[in-house]
């Protein structure tokens, strides 16, 4: 069935470092890719998506490029603040039928001043 | 402000008692879904709605139920049969029933069943 995976967490950054979180996806097809974000005690909101090959989302300095020879999505800022400090979800959810939306693990950044 | 809420924010419950927990979104939105979140996993679908009186399994649905009686509302209930209820639920809604479109997330309710 379709997946998503992340690269592990708990991610540390000190503020104004480049980020990369990695993310890859298996799929029949081509399915459209999404970056949420999760800030502590809240529910997820939409950062970022891409719904065709070499797309590119952006959004609040994110930005995300959707690699079908790679099935890959993942996400970069190049220089992050405190406030970018949340857990990020890689998903994948087809644009035909139900959508439902399959979510990688999560992976936890945190920023230091 | 248009929205979703989910209440309570927290919930704490004996373990075999049923318990219902809700969501109610005022964005006029189709569809409306259902998540489990485990620390250190990703969200998994429990069930999801595309119209009122309408709904269907997701990954996990077993030891869940839903209702859909009305556009705004979906509640979830957890019942006896779910052998590991606690965790944060999530319920989320999009304007159409397929596509790319954003899904919106209520704040989550944390349940513990004790």
């Amino acid at each position: 069935g379709d997946s998503v995976t992340q690269m592990e967490g708990p991610v540390t950054l000190s503020e104004e470092a480049f980020l990369t979180i990695n993310c890859t996806y298996t799929a029949t097809g081509y399915p459209s890719l999404f970056w949420y974000v999760q800030y502590p005690g809240e529910g997820l909101q939409l950062l970022l998506k891409a719904t065709k090959a070499d797309d590119k989302g952006s959004n609040k300095g994110f930005e995300a490029t959707y690699r079908k020879e790679t099935t890959s999505f993942h996400l970069e800022k190049g220089s992050v603040q405190v406030s970018d400090s949340a857990v990020y979800f890689c998903a994948l959810s087809w644009s035909q039928g139900a959508q439902k939306l399959v979510f990688g693990q999560g992976t936890r950044l945190t920023i230091n001043p | 402000d248009g929205g979703i809420t989910q209440s309570p924010k927290y919930l704490f419950r004996k373990e075999g008692q049923n318990v219902t927990l809700s969501c109610e979104q005022n964005l006029n939105h189709d569809a409306m879904y259902w998540y489990r979140q485990d620390p250190g996993q990703g969200l998994r679908l429990i069930y999801y709605s595309q119209i009122v009186n309408d709904f269907q399994k997701g990954d996990i649905a077993e030891g869940y139920s839903v209702s859909r009686e009305k556009k705004e509302s979906f509640p979830l209930t957890v019942t006896s049969a779910q052998k590991n209820p606690t965790a944060f639920y999530l319920c989320a809604s999009s304007i159409r029933t397929s596509g790319a479109d954003e899904q919106f997330f209520g704040p989550g309710t944390r349940l513990t069943v004790l």
